[in-house]
């Protein structure tokens, strides 16, 4: 079963609005999530990496007061995409990381479509 | 900046019929990861190989890792139609779960 659990899947919003997608871990506790931007048939793209409990970091060329990364506990972190425009369309993918798991295997979400209209 | 690239991007082959698919990438790195994904859904894990290992089996998946030439190959054999998906390699620079880096991306599809 999953490990690594997102929601929504799928979301519609409109132009200006916020949505917020949510990464849990299902299994273990992440100290580490990371999100993840993939256009349709292009790589994954990272964003950000979010460590609980403190700011995410920023990849460059990602703005941090659009995208609002917050990693309040070890199974929890969420991504809102504030004032959103229709080039903010895409789909969104975290994973996450933790203590609880020997070596480098690291859990994906199913990933959460964004549709600005 | 994308590390790795794969190759070919498209592969179309018949059921019963092996896929390789490469990877390069451009910086050292710890190991690196294959992984697959169905369109539209999330990624799912395939295999993992350390920067001191040249080949590694998992079921019907083979990747061999050439440090020198700073490539990897994954080998699906006797492909069926349910393997039909994208493959991504990843690379991991330290092997602390720190992030990783993907390449573009390999769309297979297995005629039934």
């Amino acid at each position: 079963g999953a490990v690594v659990s997102q929601h929504p899947s799928r979301v519609i919003c409109k132009s200006g609005t916020s949505v917020k997608i949510e990464c849990r871990s299902l299994d273990f506790q992440a100290t580490t999530m990371f999100w993840y931007r993939q256009f349709p048939k292009q790589s994954l793209m990272l964003m950000a990496t979010s460590n609980e409990g403190s700011k995410a970091t920023y990849e460059q060329g990602v703005e941090k007061d659009k995208f609002l990364i917050n990693h309040a506990s070890l199974t929890l972190s969420t991504l809102t995409v504030t004032s959103a425009h229709p080039e903010d369309s895409s789909f969104y993918i975290c994973s996450a990381s933790g203590t609880a798991y020997s070596g480098n295997t690291i859990y994906f979400g199913e990933g959460s479509w964004l549709t600005v209209v | 900046s994308q590390q790795g690239e794969e190759d070919p991007q498209a592969l179309s082959i018949q059921e019963g019929e092996n896929a390789t698919m490469n990877c390069s990438y451009k910086t050292s790195i710890n190991n690196l990861q294959w992984y697959r994904q169905n369109s539209g859904r999330g990624l799912v894990h395939l295999i993992l190989i350390r920067s001191n290992e040249r080949e590694k089996h998992s079921g019907r998946l083979r990747v061999t890792l050439d440090t020198s030439k700073k490539s990897s190959s994954l080998l699906i054999t006797a492909s069926r139609a349910a393997d039909t998906a994208s493959y991504f390699c990843a690379t991991d620079p330290t092997g602390a779960n720190s992030k990783l880096t993907f390449g573009k991306g390999i769309t297979l599809s297995v005629r039934p």
